[in-house]
């Protein structure tokens, strides 16, 4: 089974430039998490969806940040325009668990995560 | 709001038993998950807890306790490839599925 696929694996840009990054969850996932990681404030949530519709920004950092999920199967986070302290690994992760309670089974909410997006600004 | 806490590094040798601790002040906690991450790689799920006590899982094992907000992840018979980070999460009981991480514990495996 193909997991969550994340594009690119490695950009390097310049500060001011727009950088987009992208992410296919697994298939069948109804909830859809952004991520971003660094040494000093580890794995910090920016935003996720469920259904296709953003449920929490409140992590988003600043109105250059912005994510879509516009189906089921893609959604994109975008930098515009980027700064060097936006540098770090930006992961995806999706969940077949929407709302609590409803997912049935063993389904206990794990996320499956990308491997996810190195980003470097100059 | 939320604060996670668990130590930045550990070290132990191979064979032995190790227990890494995580104490979290978390307003809505559900559950807490522990994941596993090698340098360069993405976190992967460890293990579950939402009631109290131990969960066995092979060689690693986690604990939970609700009333003192606290939980520990136990690795035994270490194995040089457990060198990584272990990253414990407390998962929200908001209506929708959000986890939030604590900033990890870098365990290192010496022979």
């Amino acid at each position: 089974d193909a997991g969550v696929i994340q594009s690119p694996r490695h950009e390097v840009t310049e500060m001011g430039q727009e950088v987009t990054l992208r992410c296919k969850p697994i298939s069948g996932h109804n909830s859809l998490f952004w991520y971003r990681q660094t040494m000093m404030r580890g794995l910090e949530l920016l935003i996720y969806f469920n259904n296709n519709v953003p449920i929490d920004d409140s992590g988003m950092p600043e109105d250059r940040f912005s994510a879509k999920m516009p189906n089921a199967s893609f959604s994109t986070l975008k930098i515009q325009p980027s700064e060097p302290r936006d540098s770090a690994v930006y992961f995806c992760a999706s969940s077949p668990r929407g709302v609590r309670g409803l997912a049935g089974g063993a389904n206990t909410g794990e996320l499956f995560f990308g491997e996810g997006s190195r980003l470097t600004v100059l | 709001g939320q604060n996670i806490d668990q130590p930045t590094e550990m070290t132990a040798t191979e064979g032995a038993i190790v227990q890494i601790n995580c104490t979290y002040q978390t307003s809505g906690f559900n559950g807490l998950f522990w994941y596993q991450q090698h340098a360069g790689e993405a976190p992967t799920f460890l293990s579950y807890n939402v009631l109290d006590g131990l969960e066995e899982k092979g060689r690693f094992s986690s604990f939970l306790s609700r009333s003192k907000g606290y939980s520990y992840l136990l690795l035994k018979e270490l194995q040089m490839k457990d060198s990584a980070s272990y990253l414990c999460a407390t998962q929200m009981n908001t209506g929708f599925q959000k986890l939030v991480f604590g900033t990890g514990t870098r365990l290192l495996v010496s022979p």
